[in-house]
């Protein structure tokens, strides 16, 4: 099993600062990681895939770099509605199992 | 656009079988190289991947939960789903139905499924 971490847990930001979130892989994964954005009360939404490639309709302050076992999501200037948990997962498709990271709550410092 | 809405009880009791049902709209389930995804989520918890069924009806199961899921498809009424056998209140969580494209690019609303007598 492929096993994600992120870290911080918490990330406390005011707004407008940059925000930078890790994830990591227990093995390599390639270029095979998405990230989410998970509000309160709403599905999950895709923001980031291929590890650096914006989903449709997601701002440009959002991206997203790494490959193999080390990713990175930058949040360049923070808006109010970016506070919210991220999730990192991995979709490497052998074995076929689909892991999320425990996740980064990013809130208002 | 695709939309996906889960459905099935809200309440289940311990050592009964969980179903829901995901109805997608806005395409065909056939379309494209899609798998359709359960996933779900404990309150205060992270997101765990439950399972994936091609609309040919091949599956992958979290190896944790293998032995207790069964996901099945009907693309006559562009629907699939979940069965979680002899549940306990670590079952409880939100569940939620999504498409998979590599990543899981459309998601469901989710659904609190709580298992309790």
């Amino acid at each position: 099993e492929i096993v994600m971490t992120q870290s911080p847990a918490t990330l406390s930001v005011s707004p407008g600062e940059r925000a930078t979130l890790s994830c990591r892989a227990s093995q390599s994964i390639s270029s095979n990681l998405a990230w989410y954005q998970h509000k309160p009360g709403q599905a999950p939404r895709l923001f980031i895939y291929g590890a650096s490639t914006r989903a449709t309709g997601i701002p440009a302050r959002f991206s997203g770099s790494g490959s193999g076992t080390e990713f990175t999501l930058t949040i360049s200037s923070l808006q109010s509605e970016d506070f919210a948990v991220y999730y990192c997962q991995q979709y490497n498709n052998w074995p076929p199992e689909f892991t999320f990271g425990p996740g980064t709550k990013v809130d208002i410092k | 656009q695709v939309q996906l809405q889960e459905s099935g009880p809200g309440l289940v009791k311990p050592s009964q079988t969980l179903s829901l049902t995901c109805t997608v709209s806005g395409d065909s389930i056939s379309s494209g190289d899609y798998s359709w995804s359960w996933i779900r989520q404990p309150a205060g918890k992270g997101l765990e991947w439950i399972g994936r069924i091609y609309t040919n009806g091949n599956t992958n199961y979290n190896p944790s939960l293998k032995s207790r899921v069964t996901m099945s498809v009907d693309t006559s009424k562009n629907q699939f789903s979940l069965k979680l056998s002899s549940v306990t209140a670590a079952d409880t969580a939100v569940y939620y139905c999504a498409r998979k494209n590599y990543y899981f690019d459309y998601w469901g609303q989710g659904t609190l499924v709580t298992v309790s007598s």
